[in-house]
């Protein structure tokens, strides 16, 4: 049974700071990995898509890593802001087996102006 | 390009009472899935429709029931609600294999 864990499960930061939020899961047979961004009581926004044949996807001050033989994936925030505060959201699709994303319990980001 | 759009945004229903919710999927995306998120957890995979067919379920009781059309718009229907049912309930859309999901901004049940 695929599980995935994200480390840690809040942050807090200065404004301007680098960070880099973890995302582990237990079975590398996965079709592709998602990144989503979470506001308070909102829908899910997507950040960054990787597949399994993919190391890494970069969009703005975002990169996503991925490798998949060890089961991690991060995400780089590069000069955080306060906007950028929300939870983050990591999800592996299996590569076994119907269709659907098997999800961490996520990230709380504060930034701090 | 719409996105996916998901109605009522906020819902209060009465333990014992049915809920209707709906999802109208990403234009051209023939695959919609259902996730239920409760508060300070990760989203939960109820089921997974294609082409008006369910071909994939989590683990969730069978009062938990759906539908997709053939616009592949949506419905999850839940019966003999309970307080635990109490979650955001989030509709999520996708074309291919190799495409990522987009998902609505959920509807928020509160059974009381």
């Amino acid at each position: 049974k695929q599980e995935v864990t994200q480390i840690p499960a809040a942050l807090s930061v200065p404004e301007g700071e680098n960070l880099v939020l973890n995302c582990s899961f237990t079975d590398s047979a996965i079709y592709n990995l998602q990144w989503f961004r979470q506001d308070p009581g909102k829908g899910l926004t997507s950040l960054l898509l990787i597949q399994s044949s993919q190391r890494e996807q970069t969009s703005g001050r975002l990169n996503a890593s991925l490798d998949k033989s060890s089961g991690r994936s991060t995400l780089y925030i590069a000069a955080s802001q306060p906007g950028d505060s929300a939870t983050y959201l990591c999800a592996v699709r299996p590569g076994t087996g119907f269709q659907k994303l098997v999800f961490g319990t996520g990230t709380r980001l504060l930034v701090s102006p | 390009e719409t996105g996916v759009t998901q109605s009522p945004t906020h819902l209060i229903k009465t333990r014992g009472q049915q809920v209707t919710l709906r999802c109208s999927s990403q234009s051209g995306h023939n695959t919609v899935s259902w996730y239920q998120q409760a508060l300070g957890q990760g989203p939960q995979f109820i089921f997974q429709y294609y082409r008006e067919e369910e071909n994939g379920r989590g683990n969730f009781p069978p009062r938990f029931s759906g539908l997709q059309f053939p616009n592949y718009s949506s419905e999850l229907n839940v019966n003999a609600l309970e307080l635990d049912d109490s979650a955001l309930y989030l509709c999520a859309s996708s074309l291919r294999e190799n495409y990522g999901y987009t998902f609505g901004s959920g509807t928020r049940l509160t059974v009381v």
